[in-house]
């Protein structure tokens, strides 16, 4: 299986901070990776897929980067709503797998 | 507006089998979309577990593929999971979702059901 490593594991950042977030994968994968945000007791909701381009609805504010087997994701002027854990998720090969997430926190 | 919502126990006896149901609504368009299933639990973080196209075809999760049975209803919208032999390792939450078009990332989610595995 691909092996999806997401870094930090705690983000503590202040409203209106940029914030920058890691995915990697064990293998190459091109750009076959989705970015989910979940909010406690929430289901996962879908920002971006194929590493950049977002998701329906999804604002700009969201952005994502990179290729192979590193990835970014980025959020700009952080708002509350945005305190959340993110997963990156890779669909190049079979099964599907999932980071371990990356927790953003209030500072 | 895609809708899906999951049903089923919320408790199965060690041994028994896992059956949960998964309501589409909002979703008349387009063929293309594949259904799945991806479970949460605090020690595995998000797992998937397969997926299943309208005619039926279907991939699953090596980790499971032996316990797993994933089948689609096309005349009610609704797709299934099944999980036999359970034990308390398969204690998660599970959610049903949407598959990307022609892409397998998950576009639309239910509220997801917690299932725990306990005598």
């Amino acid at each position: 299986d691909i092996q999806m490593t997401q870094s930090p594991s705690t983000l503590s950042a202040s409203v209106g901070d940029r914030v920058t977030m890691t995915c990697r994968a064990s293998q190459y994968i091109s750009t076959w990776l989705a970015w989910y945000q979940q909010k406690p007791g929430k289901a996962p909701k879908l920002l971006i897929y194929k590493a950049s381009t977002l998701g329906s609805g999804v604002p700009s504010k969201f952005s994502g980067s990179g290729s192979g087997t590193e990835f970014t994701l980025t959020i700009t002027s952080l708002q509350p709503d945005d305190f959340a854990t993110y997963y990156c998720q890779q669909y190049d090969t079979y099964p599907w797998t999932f980071g371990q997430g990356t927790k953003v926190e209030v500072k | 507006q895609v809708q899906l919502q999951e049903s089923g126990p919320g408790l199965v006896k060690p041994s028994g089998t896992l059956s949960l149901s998964c309501a589409v609504s909002g979703d008349s368009s387009s063929r293309c979309h594949w259904w799945g299933w991806v479970r949460q639990s605090p020690g595995k973080g998000l797992e998937w577990i397969g997926e299943i196209s309208r005619g039926g075809h279907t991939n699953y999760n090596p980790s499971l593929r032996s316990r797993v049975t994933i089948s689609v209803d096309e005349s009610t919208n609704q797709f299934s999971l099944n999980l036999n032999s359970v034990t308390a390792a398969d204690t998660a939450v599970y959610y049903c979702a949407r598959v990307g078009c022609g892409y397998s990332f998950f576009d639309y989610w239910g509220q997801g059901i917690l299932v725990t595995v306990s005598s």
